[in-house]
């Protein structure tokens, strides 16, 4: 069956620093890939997202481009910030079924 | 408000308890998402409605678990004779268009449940 896997964390930063958090998936058929992020307090909100190979998706500095050729996601931003302290999840869908997600990275900014 | 409601947003049950979650999704919101959220885990989906009509729950863990969205908005997870390993995060999930292949989904604060 489809699945996702993203590196542990937490994972711990700097402000301005660079961020990497891995995401590699299995899925049979082509599927769409999509980073929600879960800030404290609140709920799953989808960050950004690729729907086909080489699409790279972006959203307030964040990205990942969707490489089929190593079935990888990786988000990424070049300096990051206190307000990006949370947790990301990495999903996929495949067809008109429902997203599964990774185990999440959360993420920790100091200044 | 303008989200996804879900409530309650904490509940205590002792084992053999049974427990209603409720979630009011955003208005005019087609699809509407359950999943179960374990400590440290991803989300993971239990079922998905359209409108009133329950279209997939294979994700429902058992016999005990069981959803309804009678008229196409408000659904309600009910867990019957709660156990342990029912102990999680409860996230409820609405999209304006059929099924989740956008990914636009609109997620809930989620219910915790912990089941002593």
């Amino acid at each position: 069956g489809d699945s996702v896997t993203q590196m542990e964390g937490p994972v711990t930063l700097s402000e301005e620093a660079f961020l990497t958090i891995n995401c590699t998936y299995t899925a049979t058929g082509y599927p769409s890939l999509f980073w929600y992020v879960q800030y404290p307090g609140e709920g799953l909100q989808l960050l950004l997202k690729a729907t086909k190979a080489d699409d790279k998706g972006s959203n307030k500095g964040f990205e990942a481009t969707y490489r089929k050729e190593t079935t990888s996601f990786h988000l990424e931003k070049g300096s990051v910030q206190v307000s990006d302290s949370a947790v990301y999840f990495c999903a996929l869908i495949t067809g008109y079924s429902t997203l599964t997600f990774g185990k999440g990275t959360m993420l920790l900014v100091s200044p | 408000g303008a989200g996804v409601s879900q409530s309650p947003r904490y509940k205590v049950a002792k084992r053999g308890q049974d427990v209603a979650l409720r979630c009011d999704p955003i208005s005019g919101h087609v699809s509407l998402f359950w999943y179960q959220q374990a400590l440290g885990q991803g989300p993971e989906f239990l079922t998905y409605f359209q409108n009133e009509a329950q279209l997939d729950k294979s994700g429902l863990p058992s016999d005990r678990f069981f959803a309804e969205r009678p008229e196409g908005s408000v659904s309600t997870l009910k867990i019957q004779r709660t156990q342990q390993e029912d102990s999680a995060v409860y996230l409820c999930a609405s999209s304006l268009v059929p099924g989740s292949n956008t990914g636009e989904l609109f997620f809930g604060e989620g219910s915790r449940l912990t089941v002593l």
